[in-house]
């Protein structure tokens, strides 16, 4: 089955700064990358998504890269805000599986 | 919509209890999942439902977990009996059909302690 690895497993970034999280995927099928973020004491949040059709989706300060060939993507934030701390979880699924796998998580803090 | 609801947001119980945590998908969701999240395991699939019908249940972990939904906007995950390594935060999600599941709607959680 699908196994997916996320790496940092924490971040600390100087508030303006860049964050990159990255995360590999096992499954050649997949072809559905969410990633969700989750503030304390809530569920996970999706912020940005991307298929397998595509290299790179941006929203604002939010982009998602896909790398098919290597079986990785990213998520990249760029002028980080205090409010962009949070735990962020990456996900693979196989279209038709209904099943997200997700990643371990990494914990950002952005430093004032 | 108030979103994916789910009760209670805290639970605290002795081994060997029951434990009953509820949910309430959003409205039109079709799709209604159950996933656990320890610190040790990340987030976990248990089980999910389309239209009602459990789906796929191979990520419930044993016997001592069963999860119903009797109606679209209604669903349990009970554990009997509870035992300290279920301690947990227990999320609800649902999502749309036409999404195939993908698109989440995650609940606050139940933070589930069992001493």
């Amino acid at each position: 089955g699908e196994n997916v690895e996320q790496h940092p497993s924490t971040l600390s970034v100087q508030e303006g700064d860049s964050a990159v999280i990255k995360c590999t995927y096992s499954d050649s099928a997949s072809n559905y990358f969410p990633w969700y973020k989750q503030e304390l004491g809530k569920g996970p949040q999706l912020i940005i998504d991307i298929r397998s059709n595509v290299g790179e989706k941006k929203d604002q300060r939010i982009a998602v890269t896909l790398n098919k060939t290597a079986k990785h993507f990213s998520l990249h934030i760029t002028e980080t805000q205090p409010e962009d701390s949070a735990v962020y979880f990456c996900a693979a699924s196989i279209k038709g599986a209904q099943k997200l796998v997700f990643g371990q998580g990494t914990r950002l803090t952005i430093n004032p | 919509d108030a979103g994916v609801i789910q009760s209670p947001r805290h639970e605290v119980t002795e081994m060997g209890q029951e434990v009953t945590l509820r949910c309430k998908p959003i409205s039109g969701h079709d799709y209604l999942f159950w996933y656990r999240q320890t610190m040790m395991r990340g987030l976990e699939l248990l089980i999910y439902f389309n239209n009602n019908v459990p789906i796929d249940d191979s990520g419930m972990p044993e016997d001592r977990f069963s999860a119903k939904m009797p109606n679209a906007s209604f669903s349990t995950l009970k554990i009997q009996p509870s035992e300290p390594r279920d301690s947990a935060v227990y999320f609800c999600a649902s999502s749309l059909t036409g999404t195939g599941g993908e698109k989440l709607f995650f609940g606050s959680g139940t933070q589930l302690s069992v001493l």
